[in-house]
């Protein structure tokens, strides 16, 4: 595919569980960042990737946060003992190396996760 | 801490009219700046990016303008159409790091 894809598009899950969200950036692109959006609000940062390594993850609200790029390509948000405040749309972004001033970063549709 | 204010919060016009979005943010020492558009259930689909030494960026019927030292921008709508009806977020990248810092947008409903 051309652009950012993300799995699943929808996850209901119940209070305490975990759960994975993946990303798929777009070919090529070396850079990935993860945002979460609640209603009404604009995406908030999470993390951002750099190759495989987390050149900068001061956006995770706190442990049970967790993503990983074992490969420098497809991501995984990982998030444990789910709260129902972690309801919100997980959106993800690639773009080209990070750096750039006309970079732009291509967004994914986003995964909606409700927690029960 | 940036922070990013985006007036009006939603915002309701006829089919034709001109219009204009406000952003505002408190960090004038910014990287660049963006206009994205948001269509329910979907992601961000970038419309303009301007440069922190640019003035304004045109894309067809769009207009951003920005002044860096008084930490404003404004998207400019031409003849609105219905296929214009979004939420349109604005955006700072900083000078120093990577991540987008987001206003909450507005959105825009074009009545036919």
């Amino acid at each position: 595919g051309a652009g950012v894809s993300q799995t699943p598009s929808n996850k209901v899950t119940e209070k305490g569980k975990y759960v994975e969200l993946r990303c798929d950036p777009i070919s090529g692109h070396t850079a990935l960042y993860w945002y979460r959006q609640s209603l009404g609000q604009g995406p908030e940062f999470l993390i951002y990737f750099q190759g495989t390594g987390a050149a900068d993850d001061s956006g995770l609200p706190n442990d049970r946060f967790f993503a990983v790029r074992p490969e420098g390509s497809v991501s995984t948000l990982k998030i444990q003992r789910t709260e129902r405040g972690d309801s919100a749309v997980y959106l993800c972004a690639s773009s080209l190396f990070g750096t750039g001033r006309w970079e732009t970063q291509y967004f994914g549709p986003g995964t909606r996760l409700l927690v029960l | 801490k940036q922070e990013v204010t985006q007036i009006p919060a939603a915002l309701s016009v006829p089919e034709g009219e001109n219009l204009v979005l406000n952003c505002s943010f408190t960090d004038s020492a910014i990287y660049n700046l963006q206009w994205f558009r948001q269509d329910p259930g979907k992601g961000l689909t970038s419309l303009l990016l301007i440069q922190s030494s640019q003035r304004e960026q045109t894309s067809g019927r769009l207009n951003a303008s920005l002044d860096k030292s008084s930490g404003r921008s404004t998207l400019y709508i031409a003849a609105s159409q219905p296929g214009d009806s979004a939420t349109y977020l604005c955006a700072v990248r900083e000078e120093y790091g990577n991540k987008l810092v987001f206003g909450a947008g507005t959105i825009l409903r074009v009545k036919s």
